[in-house]
């Protein structure tokens, strides 16, 4: 069972809708990050979120915009995605230091139609 | 730069066969070294890690050790199920910009029964 849950599993969209994507830890990791991954590939790292401010943010286009309500509340909302835009999402948190590793959420499946 | 390099997959093997998928990286500090799984439609599991040189990390077993002098962790399994069939990636976190893991490409592995 993953310790970080996402939500939706599962999101079809068309390129003028806005959604937003959700995710949640209760393990009190302070740092939380999206990103995104294509078919066969790494994770490609999107934003990161240190003590619920934003300070990574990974040149991704302005259609993505993240928001952290709270310590263990991380969201993704979308507008205005392109095709090329579908993939896997992903959420993780870990601690801040570095021996300690990042725990993945499964993900949603994004379509952009 | 930091980078992280994996072996070329697809990996075959058939079920109790011994297990090598090598990785070795490149860093400008002293980094953490993490080996995760992905399943099919799954996010990221941490199989394990090593925190410095000549820790051995192992879990469900899997082992790999940290070998500061070849820059290598390279994972090994003893004998494969038909269940360990998954993408496996090897990253690394440095002490300094603790917040970002640098991943290798993944290596795709099938067990046949």
């Amino acid at each position: 069972d993953t310790e970080v849950t996402q939500t939706p599993k599962h999101l079809v969209m068309g390129m003028t809708n806005k959604k937003s994507l959700k995710c949640e830890q209760h393990m009190g990791h302070r740092a939380m990050y999206w990103y995104k991954q294509k078919a066969k590939k790494p994770p490609e790292l999107m934003f990161v979120y240190s003590y619920e401010k934003l300070s990574i943010n990974e040149s991704v286009p302005s259609r993505f915009s993240p928001e952290c309500p709270n310590s263990s509340l991380l969201n993704l909302h979308l507008h205005a995605l392109q095709p090329e835009d579908s993939a896997l999402y992903l959420c993780a948190s870990s601690q801040w230091t570095a021996n300690q590793p990042q725990h993945f959420g499964d993900g949603t499946r994004l379509s952009i139609l | 730069g930091n980078s992280v390099t994996q072996m070329e997959g697809p990996v075959t093997l058939s079920e109790e066969a011994f297990l090598t998928i090598n990785c070795t990286y490149t860093a400008t500090g002293y980094p953490s070294l993490f080996w995760y799984v992905q399943y099919p439609g799954e996010g990221l599991q941490l199989l394990l890690k090593a925190t410095k040189a000549d820790d051995k990390g192992s879990n469900k077993g899997f082992e790999a050790t940290y070998r500061k002098e070849t820059t290598s962790f390279h994972l090994e399994k003893g004998s494969v199920q038909v269940s360990d069939s998954a993408v496996y990636f090897c990253a690394l976190r440095l002490i300094q910009g603790a917040q970002k893991l640098v991943f290798g490409q993944g290596t795709r592995l099938t067990i046949n029964p």
